[in-house]
Parts: structure tokens; sequence; C-alpha cells
């Protein structure tokens, strides 16, 4: 089955303790993207890559790092979360073609202490 | 830079009736592409509809049907024959492809539907 797998779907942290969350698509899409879902602003993009070892912020970028070692996987990690990053996470991907939708995985809700 | 507005943050509607979500945009460019998605309860995110803005002819899916105004840079959608299952958080999104292919999604902040038993 096609699919974005993202890991954990639910974490609970405290401010400065690092973490990773893991994104991973089979569907040998070039193009990957981390979203952030805020009540009342929608869906805000926090980096992308369009391809392996091929990252670039997105409109929101702060407190975020990303890499791209593998085409399938697409991590994002929060060296020393604060609270302002409690947030539903969306992690998505699709072909390099523009006229390919992106498909979301289902989602990370993280809660800073 | 492109902007998605959604103007109404929550709707009610009986089942069985038809709705209407509005959704304006703002950008300069000439080719892009429009999107609806649904967000249920469950959070994932779920692709409704999508228009090429080079196409005149309004997209459908089975009851979901967009009236897509490029002049006007609106893009509303219409639920026809409201289901319970239609309850659901949409968002309108933009995309300006880029020459290397995609670029990223702009969201607008959702409206919140209610469909009534």
């Amino acid at each position: 089955e096609a699919q974005v797998t993202q890991n954990p779907r639910y974490l609970i942290t405290v401010t400065g303790k690092k973490l990773t969350v893991t994104c991973s698509q089979n569907m040998n899409h070039e193009y990957m993207s981390w979203y952030r879902q805020d009540p009342g602003l929608g869906l805000r993009q926090i980096y992308y890559s369009m391809n392996v070892e091929a990252t670039d912020k997105g409109d929101v970028p702060e407190g975020y790092k990303v890499s791209r070692k593998e085409k399938r996987n697409f991590p994002l990690i929060l060296e020393s979360p604060s609270p302002n990053q409690t947030s539903l996470y969306f992690c998505a991907s699709s072909p390099i073609d523009s006229r390919e939708t992106q498909y979301f995985g289902p989602g990370t809700r993280l809660l800073v202490l | 830079a492109q902007t998605v507005t959604q103007s109404q943050p929550e709707m009610s509607v009986q089942e069985a009736e038809t709705v209407t979500l509005s959704c304006t945009y703002d950008t300069s460019e000439s080719n892009y592409y429009l999107f609806w998605y649904k967000q249920p309860p469950s959070r994932q995110m779920i692709l409704v509809i999508r228009q090429e803005a080079y196409k005149q002819q309004n997209a459908t899916e089975n009851r979901f049907s967009v009236n897509f105004q490029k002049a006007a840079k609106s893009f509303s959608l219409k639920i026809s024959d409201s289901q319970l299952g239609d309850t659901a958080m949409y968002f309108c999104a933009f995309m300006k492809p880029n020459a290397f292919g995609n670029e990223k999604l702009t969201f607008g902040t959702g409206t919140r539907l209610t469909i009534i038993p």
C-alpha cells in the first residue's frame, strides 16, 4: 500500500530535550516536505526536500532541522524544543512532477512542556 | 508571496443539503494549481479536488465540485447532497510549480463544516 508514515504519532516532551520525528514514504517520491498545523493558521511549511541531499527552508524553519540521506526518509529534528513548537506536524511527499498532489502522513501531535 | 483566504471559519448545514465553502487567493502567477483538502476528526489530510489554473472547466469529483473564477481569484467548493461523513475541517490550498517541478502548498486557515442530522 502506497503511504507516508510518521513516528511517533503522539509525543509529550519537556523543553530542551532533543527529539526526532521520522517520516518515510514507499512511493519513490523525490519531493518531501514538513508542515506544522496550528489553530487559526492552517498548515505552514517548515522544510522541504527536492531529492537526496537537497533540502531548503520553508516559511517557518526556526528551531527545526532536517536531513535527507535516503530518498524514502525525511526526519524532522528539534534540537532544543520549546513550548511554541507544540503543534500538529505533517510530512508529505510527491513526485517531482508539479501536477501531482502531495500525499500526507497521518500527523504527529507534539506537546512540549 | 501567495496568500489564501477562507473567510468562513465555521459552517453548518442539514444533511442532504448543498453547501458552498469560499476561498480566495492572491497571486501574480498565471500557472498554478488549487486544491481542497478535507481533514476529518482523525486529522488525516485527504485530497478532495484539484483544479489546474490553465483549465477553464471546473473540476468535479462525485458530489464535490468547484467554481473557479480565475479573474476574481476565487475557488469555492460545493458539496451536494451533504452526508454526515462530510463533517470535517476543509482547507483550500494553492501551489505554484517551479522550474524543478514541485513547490510548497500555501494553505488557508480552514473552514470547519458540520453536517447536522
